[in-house]
């Protein structure tokens, strides 16, 4: 099974910390997603990255960026916490479009993040 | 981006069947899926759908797609209360990247 996992279960912030959400998936995917989910919003992108050192943005980039410097590892970044980010966020990893066919997104257990 | 609309909220009395709908605007979606977000937890994949099919079983799960509609459901039969959770629905154009999800439809199943 695809095993997604992301460091913290909760995490609580000041207003202005830098913050590092760390998300490592064990199946050699491409494509590594980091979402966030908000009450009546559903799920909105923030950056995804297809393969190592590649990053697009999503929906809702801004305060935010990533950093994937190993395949397995995709690494979310708050340069500058405010509390409007206060959030649950969501990694998510997927097999890239070479291996064609079926290819769902495997997600982690999220991060509860709370900005003070 | 694509736009996948689903209702917000269903109640359903355990056994009864419940049926949650999606509608999508993309038509060069080649799957789609049903995913479970239980509380404070992530999305678990619970069913999927190829483009090619109107309709996939799967136990208690039924997926049906009209493409025609653009409209894709997931009927559960006899609905226990431990099906209560929030449901997405996601489509993916072939060979592309990004996921495109509904906002979720949170279902309550009372005893």
């Amino acid at each position: 099974d695809v095993k997604v996992t992301q460091s913290s279960r909760y995490l609580v912030k000041r207003t202005g910390e830098k913050v590092f959400l760390e998300c490592v998936q064990d199946m050699d995917h491409e494509n590594m997603f980091w979402y966030r989910q908000d009450p009546g919003l559903g799920l909105r992108l923030i950056y995804f990255s297809y393969d190592v050192k590649m990053k697009e943005k999503g929906d809702i980039p801004e305060g935010y960026s990533v950093s994937r410097e190993k395949k397995e590892r995709f690494s979310l970044i708050l340069e500058s916490a405010s509390t409007n980010q206060t959030s649950m966020y969501l990694c998510a990893s997927r097999p890239g479009v070479r291996t064609g066919g079926f290819r769902p997104q495997h997600f982690g257990d999220g991060t509860r993040l709370s900005i003070l | 981006g694509e736009d996948v609309e689903q209702s917000l909220f269903l109640s359903v009395r355990e056994g009864d069947s419940s049926v949650i709908n999606c509608t999508y605007t993309d038509s060069s979606s080649t799957y789609l899926y049903w995913y479970k977000q239980e509380p404070g937890a992530g999305l678990q994949l619970l069913t999927y759908i190829f483009s090619n099919m109107d309709m996939k079983q799967d136990q208690r799960l039924t997926v049906l797609l009209n493409k025609k509609d653009k409209h894709l459901s997931l009927r559960i039969a006899d609905t226990q209360t431990g099906d209560s959770a929030i449901y997405f629905c996601a489509e993916t154009p072939y060979n592309f990247n990004k996921f495109y999800f509904g906002s979720g439809t949170k279902l309550n199943v009372k005893p």
